[in-house]
């Protein structure tokens, strides 16, 4: 079966520090992969998605970025981190081809002082 | 295009009594729909989903939702509440045979009183 792994659960990081978030996917090949932040009480926003290894698609300009460096593994980053990205970020996947639903990972809650 | 309104950003219920959460989407081809589930501080978890098959679809802990593309409607309903259910719920559409990228609704909190 297929499971989706993400981490660190939780991350306190000052301001202007660098972030990094990690997820994998086990169980599936060749995966389309998104990463979403949800602030608080709002909806899901769309930072990233990814098709493939090396292909990444940025939704919404900020000073985040991502990286596929293998084809199960998709990672959220960032240089100097601001105010306003605290939130959660949730890392999903979803198998090839224009059907099938996403399934996530448990979240990330990232606080910045 | 597509897009998708959840009505009701809050509903409240009494444990025992009906739920109905309201959805509807936009969409210039036939969609895809999703409701899905997230408990505080957890990832989202699919309840169920529509994909051009039958308009009524049953998902998992009692729930179920009807495709009414008439009404361009897809609410998620329950007949009984447990105070387990109390959760944010979220109402995806995506293009099927298009894009790859879901659109999410801003989310129903459900709110479950003894």
């Amino acid at each position: 079966s297929q499971t989706i792994h993400q981490w660190p659960a939780t991350l306190v990081q000052p301001v202007g520090s660098p972030l990094s978030l990690e997820c994998t996917v086990e169980g599936t090949s060749n995966p389309n992969l998104y990463w979403y932040r949800q602030a608080a009480g709002r909806g899901l926003q769309l930072l990233f998605y990814s098709v493939g290894i090396g292909q990444i698609s940025s939704e919404v300009p900020q000073n985040l970025s991502a990286s596929r460096p293998q084809d199960r593994q998709f990672i959220l980053s960032s240089k100097k981190l601001l105010l306003s990205d605290s939130g959660f970020y949730l890392c999903a996947w979803k198998s090839q081809g224009n059907t099938g639903e996403l399934f996530f990972g448990e979240g990330s809650r990232l606080t910045v002082l | 295009a597509q897009s998708v309104t959840q009505l009701d950003s809050h509903v409240s219920v009494s444990e025992g009594t009906p739920v109905l959460l309201r959805c509807n989407y936009s969409s210039s081809y036939s969609p895809s729909l999703f409701w899905y589930v997230q408990h505080p501080n957890k990832g989202l978890q699919l309840l169920l989903k529509y994909t051009s098959a039958a308009t009524l679809v049953k998902g998992i802990n009692g729930f179920e939702a009807e495709f009414k593309k008439s009404e361009t409607s897809f609410h998620l309903t329950k007949p009984s509440a447990h105070m387990s259910d109390a959760a944010e719920y979220f109402c995806v559409v995506r293009l099927s045979g298009g894009s790859y990228i879901p659109t999410f609704g801003r989310g129903t909190s459900l709110i479950v009183h003894p």
